[in-house]
């Protein structure tokens, strides 16, 4: 099974500054057939499910503010918001989908600082 | 629009078993795939399993192996968890999200349900 280890578990970020988080895999998620990375990030109010942000490591979703980005390859990976906005309050987890179980990993929570 | 409209709450006591469904609608159903996640409070998010509408190909994490089965409901387009001998820790919001189409690449988490709350207490 592929281990997804995020860091840190909180930031707290002035706002219009920028937030960085960290998701490091156990075993390479970038699919050789298609050289794309297997690899999401989601965004979770509280009291609302998960929102998809990127997939492939960095395709922004349509609609996703594109102070959203999304970066890195076969094992670690980062996604930065450039400029923080106060509506960007939340939890944010990547996920593994190249194989099963498509796991999570445990979840970084911003705030503003 | 696309959207997946989950049943309501339930509360059971321990050892029950609890089915949640998962109503699609805006898009053709046996043509994505359906995962089901849960969240127990204040905690992450837990991948339980996969299902295939088109012909019901499923697989679960292991971990629920023997207590979870999924199925869909084509002419209903619906799909069903079904959680048997609940213990407290599974108490938690259950998720049906729907992936992106039929190949690898497209196995992300598009669109989700609004999530459903099982409490499991005596």
């Amino acid at each position: 099974d592929i281990v997804m280890t995020q860091s840190p578990d909180s930031l707290a970020v002035s706002l219009g500054e920028r937030a960085t988080i960290n998701c490091k895999s156990s075993q390479s998620v970038l699919y050789s057939s298609s050289n794309k990375n297997f690899l999401a990030w989601y965004q979770q109010k509280p009291g609302q499910p998960p929102k998809l942000l990127i997939y492939w490591a960095s395709t922004r979703e349509s609609g996703v503010p594109d102070r959203f980005s999304g970066s890195g390859s076969g094992t670690d990976f980062t996604l930065t918001i450039s400029s923080l906005q106060a509506e960007d309050v939340a939890v944010y987890y990547c996920q593994q989908y190249h194989s099963t179980p498509r796991s999570f990993g445990g979840g970084t929570k911003v705030e503003i600082k | 629009q696309v959207q997946l409209v989950q049943s309501g709450a339930e509360v059971k006591k321990p050892g029950a078993s609890v089915k949640v469904s998962c109503k699609a609608s805006g898009y053709t159903f046996t043509s994505y795939g359906i995962n089901w996640v849960r969240q127990a409070p204040g905690q992450g998010l837990e991948w339980m399993g996969w299902i295939s509408p088109y012909d019901g190909n499923a697989h679960y994490a292991e971990e629920l192996q023997g207590r979870v089965t999924m199925t869909t409901d084509t002419s209903t387009s619906t799909a069903y968890m079904e959680l048997r001998s609940l213990r407290s820790d599974d108490t938690a919001v259950y998720y049906c999200a729907r992936d992106g189409g039929w190949l690898p690449e497209l196995a992300a988490l598009w669109i989700w349900g609004q999530g459903t709350l099982v409490t499991v207490s005596s």
